[in-house]
């Protein structure tokens, strides 16, 4: 079984620019999950999606948003880019959600210059 | 919400020897799980393990649910083993999240 596959795996961009980051979870399965981890906060969620809806949402400004296709492909849309938002996205996979194992992806390293 | 902490932050080995990792957490939890994060940033699963003693290889784990928290073994350590161990939990009255630890920083030396 194919794991979790993210793209692009490295993006640079500007502040005040956006950025889509994409996540294609493991077959069969139906939750994805995004986090990001900087050297300051460690591995901090952002939000999960569940069968195309937003089931759970961490403490992020409304610059984060995602959003979950038919497919179980995820995408993750950065609006207005800040120096801050430079870190590693990584989402992860799970069949029903948190009561099942999480698988990750490798990750997409974002710098904001 | 739920606190995570591991010990010790920072771990420096000889290889062949054995260490054990902590992880204590503050309330009750529907899912734990350890993760190597490797060189590139990847979380690798080691074990799903809420509750009870599970083991691959060299690598075993053993959650203490009832006491809050969970230790994983290391044995016979090689180089390859290097690199930050995460544990992270979640409980879905916490918003359905996996909470991490701040992380054990391991180094084995050749």
């Amino acid at each position: 079984k194919a794991g979790v596959t993210q793209t692009p795996r490295y993006l640079i961009k500007t502040r005040g620019q956006q950025v889509t980051l994409s996540c294609s979870p493991i077959s069969g399965h139906r939750s994805v999950s995004w986090y990001q981890q900087t050297p300051g906060q460690g591995l901090q969620f952002l939000f999960e999606y569940f069968s195309e809806t937003q089931r759970n949402k961490g403490n992020f400004p409304g610059r984060f948003s995602g959003r979950q296709f038919s497919n179980s492909r995820s995408e993750m849309n950065v609006s207005t880019l800040e120096l801050g938002d430079s870190a590693l996205y990584l989402c992860a996979s799970s069949s029903t959600g948190l009561y099942n194992e999480q698988f990750f992806g490798p990750g997409t390293r974002l710098t904001v210059l | 919400g739920i606190q995570v902490e591991q010990s010790p932050p920072d771990l420096i080995l000889q290889e062949g020897a054995n260490s054990t990792l902590r992880c204590n957490f503050s309330d009750s939890v529907n899912n734990l799980q350890w993760f190597h994060q490797n060189p590139w940033g990847q979380l690798i699963n080691l074990f799903y393990i809420p509750s009870g003693t599970k083991q691959n290889g060299r690598l075993s784990a053993t959650t203490v649910a009832t006491e809050r928290y969970s230790l994983l073994y290391i044995s016979s350590s090689q180089t390859t083993d290097s690199g930050v161990y995460f544990c992270a939990v979640g409980a879905y009255n916490q918003g359905g999240k996996l909470i991490f630890g701040q992380g054990t920083e391991l180094s084995v030396k050749p």
